[in-house]
């Protein structure tokens, strides 16, 4: 069974600050994305990252993946109140199948 | 462009009743997605289809639940009958490739009592 796992699960910090949420998954798969959801909304995609060493940045989020570690990491650099949200991980099984396996997200607060 | 569209937002029912729920996907993907998430087990696949077809539906809970693509513009996902455990937002989403980012629909929030 192919499990993701997120840590941590929630997260306070105050802006300014860098800070690094994991993703561990138990597959082979090398394709990882990374969403976005804002309460009582849709999943928004952030990244995909599609093969070992990608490195991909937006803004003050930068996602990265290390398929023989099976980690993925995405980095919040100098944090700021819109970043607020709950961030999730998801592996797809590989082998020509799409479904994503999902984390169970990073609950992210940034306080001014 | 429109986005994956999904209805009815949301519905409230009683136990026992069937639920139907549509998907429009983004007009061209030809993959698509039902998820659910509640805050006891995330965010779960039910079923997905490509081209129109079922792939896999190892995540549909159980009998009670049955989804259908008949062409390629269009989804359901129903549950006949509902149960109070039923209760989450689900979401359809659509790509276009593997290795291309699943597009979201705005979820249907599903209450049974």
């Amino acid at each position: 069974e192919l499990k993701v796992e997120q840590n941590p699960l929630f997260l306070s910090m105050q802006e300014g600050k860098n800070y690094t949420i994991y993703c561990n998954y138990s597959t082979t798969s090398d394709r990882l994305y990374w969403y976005r959801q804002d309460p009582g909304k849709s999943l928004e995609s952030l990244f995909v990252l599609l093969s070992n060493g990608a490195v991909k940045q937006e803004g003050r989020l930068m996602a990265s993946l290390d398929t023989k570690a099976r980690l993925s990491t995405l980095h919040i650099t100098a944090a700021v109140h819109d970043l607020s949200a709950t961030y999730f991980c998801a592996v797809d099984k590989g082998g020509g199948a799409d479904g994503l396996t999902f984390g169970k997200g990073t609950h992210l607060i940034i306080q001014p | 462009d429109a986005g994956v569209i999904q209805s009815p937002r949301h519905e409230v029912t009683e136990m026992g009743q069937e639920v139907t729920l549509r998907c429009k996907p983004i007009s061209g993907h030809n993959s698509l997605f039902w998820y659910r998430q509640t805050m006891m087990r995330g965010l779960e696949l039910l079923i997905y289809f490509n081209n129109n077809v079922p792939i896999d539906d190892s995540g549909m809970p159980e009998d009670r639940f049955s989804a259908k693509m008949p062409n390629a513009s269009f989804s359901t996902l129903k549950i006949q009958p509902s149960e109070p455990r039923d209760s989450a937002v689900y979401f359809c989403a659509s790509s276009y490739l593997q290795g291309l980012p699943q597009h979201f629909g705005d979820g249907t929030r599903l209450s049974i009592l």
